[in-house]
């Protein structure tokens, strides 16, 4: 079954500091793969997503990532944080299979000090 | 296009009552995935369904149920409710890209059980 991992379940930045979160996931055929964002009281919006394009995906908000398949990784990024960037982000994975489940890491929240 | 909505946003009920909650998706979309999100389980899938039929079916007991509509509204249901069924649950209108769907959340529903 597909997993993914979402080290460590907070990160703090100052403003204007990169943003890292990471994701890591296990498969052995390279999956569609997803970041969201999820405000408080609000549902989840999609980031950016890879789907065996380009490796490099740039999203909304300025994020991007890269899908790295000898590192099963899929990195979220952003040049410098925002303090609207404050939220809960979650990483995603979905097989590449016809009526496959989207399975979601734990997440990860995102602090940004002023 | 409206967005997803999910009514009520807002529930409270008690121990072994049931509840039914509904999703109407964005228009034109002909399926929708329903999740649960609890701060200790994360985001876990319930179920999809696609033009009235489940297409697809996460791990959750019978207690946990829906069904989908021919103008493709859908309502899941949990009957003889428990503490630990209080959650964010959220719903999905998923539309076809290519290989995938790519899936727009609603707000969700806050569900607390006493």
């Amino acid at each position: 079954a597909q997993s993914v991992t979402q080290l460590g379940s907070h990160v703090s930045v100052s403003e204007g500091a990169l943003v890292l979160l990471r994701c890591n996931y296990s498969s052995s055929v390279p999956p569609y793969l997803f970041w969201y964002v999820q405000y408080p009281n609000q549902g989840l919006q999609l980031l950016l997503k890879y789907t065996s394009a380009a490796t490099l995906v740039k999203g909304i908000n300025g994020f991007e990532a890269e899908f790295k398949k000898s590192e099963t990784s899929f990195h979220l990024t952003k040049p410098s944080a925002h303090m609207s960037d404050a939220a809960e982000y979650f990483c995603a994975v979905r097989p590449t299979g016809a009526n496959s489940k989207l399975t979601f890491g734990k997440g990860i929240t995102l602090s940004v000090r002023p | 296009k409206a967005g997803v909505t999910q009514t009520p946003r807002y529930l409270i009920k008690t121990r072994g009552q049931q509840v039914t909650l509904s999703c109407s998706p964005i228009s034109g979309h002909r399926s929708v995935s329903w999740y649960q999100q609890t701060p200790g389980q994360g985001l876990q899938f319930l179920f999809e369904y696609f033009s009235e039929t489940q297409r697809n079916k996460g791990n959750f007991p019978g207690r946990f149920s829906g069904r989908q509509f021919s103008n493709s509204r859908s309502e899941m249901n949990v009957s003889t409710l428990e503490l630990g069924d209080s959650a964010l649950y959220l719903c999905a209108s998923n539309e076809r890209r290519g290989p995938y769907n790519e899936q727009f959340f609603g707000p969700g529903t806050r569900l607390t059980v006493l």
